[in-house]
């Protein structure tokens, strides 16, 4: 399947700073690119849906001033974690989709704590 | 919206034995049902998929049924293994660009 690369895997940050999180599809370009967030022992929430070249889709709920998404190129998306507090800790996972096909392929996620 | 609903949240099964999962669907809009296989602290790894146009798919232990009329498909592990154990989660979707709607996940247990 195809290769998609999320950095950091783990990140610890301060209440108040943000944070930076990276999705890069390796093999293949993925004009769509999906975030979630996901708590222990549940399972994925849609946060946005990322396109190439355009805005993000922000989800009921998730706020798009906190949470910035850009997908500025076919392999990479950022999430970044604005002014962050503690109940923003949790594992954020990406996946990237390509044309034509439908299957989506997921980062290895980052798993945010704030202190 | 679509809602996705799975069953059961935790299943134990010996080695050996077979495995089941089922998940319905509410939007009859939907037509691709893929499933994945999340390991603790792991990426979700897509295991199976389906579409709307089949009923039934087989790669080696692993198979998924789909039935359009009642909105319902199902993942069959068989001859399971302790490498099974992990967390399954269905999902729909109505095609290329739509977003999967996922299920609440069953976390397999394989006894030895």
């Amino acid at each position: 399947g195809a290769v998609v690369s999320q950095h950091p895997s783990r990140v610890i940050c301060k209440s108040g700073t943000s944070v930076k999180i990276e999705c890069r599809s390796l093999d293949f370009q993925a004009t769509t690119m999906f975030w979630y967030r996901q708590f222990p022992k549940q399972s994925l929430m849609l946060m946005a849906t990322s396109n190439e070249g355009s805005k993000a889709t922000y989800e009921q709920g998730v706020e798009k001033d906190k949470f910035l998404i850009n997908h500025a190129s076919l392999t990479l998306s950022t999430l970044t974690v604005t002014s962050a507090h503690p109940e923003d800790s949790s594992f954020y996972i990406c996946s990237a989709r390509g044309q034509p096909t439908i299957r989506d392929f997921f980062g290895q996620g980052t798993r945010l704590t704030v202190v | 919206g679509e809602n996705v609903e799975q069953h059961p949240s935790t299943l134990s099964v010996q080695e050996g034995d077979s495995a089941v999962i089922k998940c319905t669907y509410s939007d009859s809009a939907s037509n691709y049902f893929p499933w994945y296989k999340q390991e603790l602290g792991k990426r979700p790894q897509l295991i199976i998929d389906i579409r709307s146009n089949v009923g039934e798919k087989k790669d080696q232990r692993i198979a998924v049924t789909l039935n359009k009329t009642a909105k319902h498909f199902s993942l069959h592990i068989t001859e399971t293994q302790p490498e099974d154990s992990a967390v399954y989660f269905c999902a729909a979707s109505k095609g290329p660009g739509n977003q999967f709607y996922f299920g609440t996940g069953t976390s397999l247990t394989v006894i030895p």
